[in-house]
């Protein structure tokens, strides 16, 4: 059973901060790796991709990937209150699939 | 990324009966997907719809519960039957990106209340 597993948070952190989201994932074979932001009520949307080790970064975002510790995460820097969502984790599960993490709760506090 | 549209938006029903939901993409996919997203929870592949073929359900899901239509390119439906407040979810469906296959784009959804 291939797994993705996410800490369900709330994660808070205040303006301006560095937000950490992260990301574990079973199996070893996985090539591709996303994150989604999903507001309330709303449908998930991409954000970010990442398919080598290292820094992916993208505006203030910037998505890391660790293929030895099977791990993923993902910074916000800068975080706005705009920010406060869902951010699902997904792991590519072959034939084109994804597997989701359940997700963590971010609130950014004025 | 394609505009993905879908209906209804939302409904509430009543158990027992069924819902076919509607999904509409402004290009032709060879793929798209069907999840679910219960309460407080993740996405759940269902199945897996190609033009053509029969659809591919993920484990845990059955054709006779979830039977799925891909009558083109650009259209799918998947129908809830016979159903139970257990089904009261969210039903997501997917297309893949053009420039990277391995991604995907969801539409807005539809709020399923079973009663």
């Amino acid at each position: 059973q291939k797994e993705v597993e996410q800490n369900s948070g709330p994660l808070s952190v205040p303006e301006g901060a560095i937000a950490s989201l992260n990301c574990t994932y079973s199996d070893r074979g996985s090539q591709s790796f996303f994150w989604y932001r999903q507001y309330s009520g709303k449908s998930p949307e991409l954000i970010m991709f990442i398919y080598s080790n290292g820094d992916k970064e993208d505006g203030r975002f910037t998505a890391q990937l660790n293929k030895a510790s099977q791990y993923v995460s993902l910074l916000i820097r800068d975080s706005q209150p705009s920010d406060s969502a869902t951010y699902l984790c997904a792991v590519s599960g072959g034939y084109n699939k994804l597997i989701f993490g359940a997700g963590t709760r971010l609130a950014v506090h004025p | 990324s394609a505009v993905i549209s879908q209906k209804p938006s939302r409904d509430i029903c009543q158990r027992g009966t069924s819902l076919t939901i509607q999904c509409q993409v402004d290009s032709q996919v060879t793929m798209m997907f069907w999840y679910r997203q219960q309460p407080g929870q993740s996405l759940t592949l269902i199945a897996t719809a190609n033009q053509g073929s029969e659809a591919t359900y993920e484990s845990g899901f059955v054709i006779d519960k979830f039977p799925i239509s891909r009558p083109n390119l650009t259209f799918s439906t998947l129908t809830v039957s016979n159903m139970s407040p257990e089904d009261s979810s969210i039903y997501l469906c997917s297309v893949p990106g053009t420039a990277r296959t391995d991604t995907q784009y969801f539409g807005p959804g539809t709020r399923l209340t079973v009663l």
